[in-house]
């Protein structure tokens, strides 16, 4: 069935470094991919999305793309702030399974000031 | 708008006991979803529900019995409750055509002693 991985947390990071946070998908057809936040005591939130191959999907300072051949889809930020502290997860949206969304495990990020 | 919202937001209960989660959504949102979060596993989808008086079971539905007999309202219900089924609960909420984008409550935090 579909699956997605990502790279295990805690990531610690201090203010102004780059994140790169891993993850890999498997799916029939053509999914759909998300990245979901998720700030401490609250519910998630979408962060950015791509629908099809080689789509970047972006915000707040966020980047993903979406990349067939290596099955990924990497969030990336080139400057991280305390206020980015969360939890992130990687899911996918395939029409095969209906429309149901499959998360990762998600990854803790903390930056450090 | 309130957006989604859960009650309680803490419960601890003893084993064998009952209790009813509530989410409400005031979005007109078509589906409703709950899933449960434990450490290392991401978000498992409990049950869904595609439409007022219809519900679905998801990746782990034993234990659980979900009602949606008002559009804006999902109820998750724990009959009799064991150790097992302690975890954060969530409340999502989508339109039919954009699935993929889900509106999170804020969580309910379940301890079975």
């Amino acid at each position: 069935g579909d699956s997605v991985t990502q790279m295990e947390g805690p990531v610690t990071l201090s203010e102004e470094a780059f994140l790169t946070i891993n993850c890999t998908y498997t799916a029939t057809g053509y999914p759909s991919l998300f990245w979901y936040v998720q700030y401490p005591g609250e519910g998630l939130q979408l962060l950015l999305k791509a629908t099809k191959a080689d789509d970047k999907g972006s915000n707040k300072g966020f980047e993903a793309t979406y990349r067939k051949e290596t099955t990924s889809f990497h969030l990336e930020k080139g400057s991280v702030q305390v206020s980015d502290s969360a939890v992130y997860f990687c899911a996918l949206s395939s029409n095969t399974g209906g429309f149901k969304t499959i998360f990762g495990a998600g990854t803790r990020l903390f930056v450090k000031a | 708008n309130a957006g989604v919202t859960q009650t309680p937001k803490f419960r601890v209960l003893k084993t064998g006991q009952s209790m009813t989660l509530l989410c409400a959504q005031d979005m007109n949102h078509e589906y409703m979803y709950w899933y449960r979060q434990d450490p290392g596993m991401g978000l498992r989808l409990i049950h869904y529900s595609v439409g007022e008086g219809t519900t679905a079971k998801g990746e782990v539905p034993d234990g659980y019995n979900v009602s949606r007999l008002k559009k804006q309202n999902f109820l998750l219900g724990l009959e009799s409750a064991a150790p097992s089924q302690t975890s954060v609960y969530f409340c999502a909420s989508s339109y039919r055509d954009r699935s993929y984008e889900q509106y999170f409550g804020p969580g309910t935090r379940l301890t079975v002693t």
